[in-house]
């Protein structure tokens, strides 16, 4: 199994520009989130989905954040216009259904954003 | 308030010998489980070992082991015979169930681990 992807891996990009990282998910995994991790916060939930749809998104820091999943292998996290403040590393990850009793969430190698 | 502490921002330990990494954890709800990640510096997220609330032994992957002690509201992760790949930060997360029936991870905010010659 190759794991969780995510692109980009590396991402400068200027302050007001659109911003849109990648993610696809282990095949079978109907759960999938996506995390921000900064010195300042930590890592951080955002959104996190079951079965492509969004349960929970009070994490998403403003209306400039946005996520998609359009089908079971891949979703996007999308900032328009970006800022400063939102670099950081963006993890994705994805877990089992709940029913499997197996709770880990496998991450991925995460897309590390500067804006400038 | 904080629903998972690490005290530890940094550690030291010689190669070859155990270190314990601790963690307390908050919540007021019986079904619960603790996990703890080691993020090497190349950023990755690697997953160690798993504690549900209701398992009665302590959880074990060969040298990472657990030490839960629920009365304390504890999950102190126990590294044996430390060796220089273990330099990383470690994080303990905590799964609880939400109201809409599924499970999220709450993260700590990690402890560095040295490991010297």
């Amino acid at each position: 199994d190759a794991g969780v992807i995510q692109s980009p891996r590396h991402e400068v990009t200027e302050m007001g520009q659109e911003v849109t990282l990648r993610c696809k998910p282990i095949s079978g995994h109907d759960y999938l989130f996506w995390y921000r991790q900064t010195m300042m916060r930590g890592l951080e939930l955002l959104i996190y989905f079951n079965n492509n749809v969004p349960i929970d998104d009070s994490g998403m820091p403003e209306d400039r954040f946005s996520a998609k999943m359009p089908n079971a292998s891949f979703s996007t996290l999308k900032i328009q216009p970006s800022e400063p403040r939102d670099s950081a590393v963006y993890f994705c990850a994805s877990s089992l259904p709940s029913g499997s009793g197996n709770y880990e969430q496998y991450f991925g190698p995460g897309t590390r954003l500067t804006v400038t | 308030a904080q629903k998972i502490t690490q005290t530890q921002p940094g550690m030291f330990v010689q190669e070859k010998e155990a270190v314990t990494l601790d963690c307390t954890y908050d919540t007021s709800d019986q079904s619960y489980g603790l996990f703890w990640y080691k993020q090497p510096s190349s950023g990755e997220m690697i997953f160690l070992i798993y504690q549900g609330s209701y398992d009665e032994q302590n959880a074990t992957e060969g040298r990472y082991s657990l030490n839960f002690q629920k009365a304390r509201k504890s999950a102190n992760l126990v590294i044996s015979a430390s060796q220089l790949g273990d330099s990383a930060m470690y994080f303990c997360a905590m799964r609880e169930p939400r109201i809409s029936g599924y499970s999220t991870l709450t993260f700590g905010k990690g402890t560095m681990l040295l490991v010297s010659p």
